[in-house]
């Protein structure tokens, strides 16, 4: 199946920073999804981005899958931007539809 | 709209019980699916369903079995629990159209003594 990879692990920021999170994944996708769970538990989908540059508010992804690698960029951020942020990208070549999520990078922001 | 419903919130249950996690969705999606989370890792997909009547295995299918008999639900089973399925499960719709996006459901924390 394809392996999917988050860095870093862990992040903490001021209030105010930017933070680059980056996903890389193993094989050719046609699909792949950035997730935020916020510190309750729910999960909210972000972006689908199997390829190109997307941006919404404060937030905005870039997939280079030539290169098997997505980012995922938070600018100005706000202490409502912390929890655990998730790519996920096909269990394996050949469907779209059934993803697998990598373990993801806790991001902390402090006043 | 609710969205997506998850029944029960919390669930505790004694090693070879068995019980029910309900899903339902009213946002007329033909996909849905169950996933397991456990602490520091992420989600694992356990089933999929592409529409009413239809299931295929995710990831770790071993110990669950599923049924989707309207477009709806889908509920997840486990037979005779054990301590290994000690996890958080969520279960999930996606659109149907060009932009595939999943949707959550609050989840169900779920403890096997």
């Amino acid at each position: 199946g394809i392996q999917v990879e988050q860095s870093p692990p862990d992040l903490i920021l001021q209030e105010g920073a930017n933070s680059t999170l980056r996903c890389n994944f193993s094989d050719s996708v046609n699909n792949l999804q950035w997730f935020h769970q916020n510190p309750w538990g729910q999960l909210i989908n972000l972006f689908y981005i199997p390829s190109g540059t997307k941006q919404n508010g404060r937030l905005s992804a870039t997939t280079v899958a030539t290169e098997r690698y997505s980012l995922l960029y938070i600018s100005s951020s706000q202490t409502t931007d912390s929890g655990v942020y998730f790519c996920a990208v096909p269990i394996n070549t050949g469907t779209a539809s059934k993803l697998t999520f990598g373990t993801g990078t806790r991001l902390q922001v402090t006043l | 709209n609710a969205g997506v419903t998850q029944t029960p919130k919390f669930q505790v249950l004694k090693t070879g019980q068995s019980m029910t996690l309900q899903c339902a969705q009213d946002m007329n999606h033909n996909s849905m699916y169950w996933y397991r989370q456990d602490p520091g890792m992420g989600l694992r997909l356990i089933y999929y369903s592409a529409s009413e009547g239809t299931t295929d295995k995710g990831e770790v299918p071993n110990g669950y079995n599923v049924s989707r008999l309207n477009k709806r639900e889908f509920s997840l089973r486990l037979e005779s629990a054990a301590p290994s399925q000690t996890s958080v499960y969520f279960c999930a719709t996606r659109t149907p159209n060009l932009v595939p996006a999943l949707y959550f459901g609050p989840g169900t924390r779920l403890t096997v003594t």
